[in-house]
């Protein structure tokens, strides 16, 4: 069975502070992997990894991909309350583009 | 501007009376999904379409059924609504290999 697994479930830091979150994923045919934030209600992308090693960057949030290891991390640097939602990862299938398996998501709160 | 729009955006029904929850998306995107989101479970897929007239079962398809006559349209279709299908809907849309785009989902309520 399909699996992605997150890590933490919940994490409370001090603006300021540096996070790592984890995703590990078990699936057969891998394509793709999606970090995505959720705040309110509609998910919104953040990157898509597709090749082992390559850093994606966007600001603050940068994130890797370890096909070997079947994991990704998804990191935030200097974190700001803005940053406050649930992060959710998903792996896509190959055959089946259309197919995302998410994980439960980690909640990140930043407070003051 | 490119979006996905779903609707209604909140709904409470009764046991047994059918209903149908709209996605609409303008961006000519192939493919489009159906999930639901509950605490503690997360995304599950519940149907898939990769193009019109096709459509295909996700992780979690009993219950609900949905049709692809046009490209731009998805709607989720529950025949007979349960109280364990009270839930957060969102549809989804992507093209190829890129990110799927939400609609800012459905939260629906069964009593």
């Amino acid at each position: 069975e399909d699996k992605v697994v997150q890590s933490p479930l919940s994490l409370v830091v001090h603006e300021g502070d540096t996070v790592t979150l984890n995703c590990s994923y078990e699936v057969t045919n891998f394509r793709s992997l999606l970090w995505y934030k959720q705040e309110k209600k509609a998910p919104t992308f953040l990157f898509m990894l597709t090749s082992s090693g390559i850093e994606k960057k966007s600001g603050r949030l940068s994130s890797i991909l370890d096909k070997k290891e079947l994991f990704s991390i998804l990191n935030i640097t200097a974190t700001q309350t803005g940053d406050s939602a649930v992060y959710l990862c998903a792996v896509e299938h190959t055959g089946t583009a259309s197919k995302l398996t998410f994980g439960t998501g980690t909640r990140l709160q930043v407070t003051l | 501007e490119a979006q996905v729009t779903q609707n209604p955006r909140y709904l409470i029904t009764v046991t047994g009376k059918k209903l149908t929850v709209t996605c609409s998306q303008n961006m000519n995107h192939e493919y489009m999904s159906w999930y639901r989101q509950d605490p503690g479970l997360g995304l599950r897929q519940i149907y898939y379409s990769m193009n019109v007239e096709v459509t295909d079962k996700g992780d979690v398809p009993e219950g609900y059924k949905v049709s692809r006559k046009e490209k731009r349209n998805f709607p989720l279709i529950l025949e007979s609504p349960s109280p364990n299908q009270t839930s957060l809907y969102f549809c989804a849309s992507r093209q190829g290999l890129t990110e799927a785009f939400f609609g800012q989902g459905t939260r629906l309520t069964v009593v």
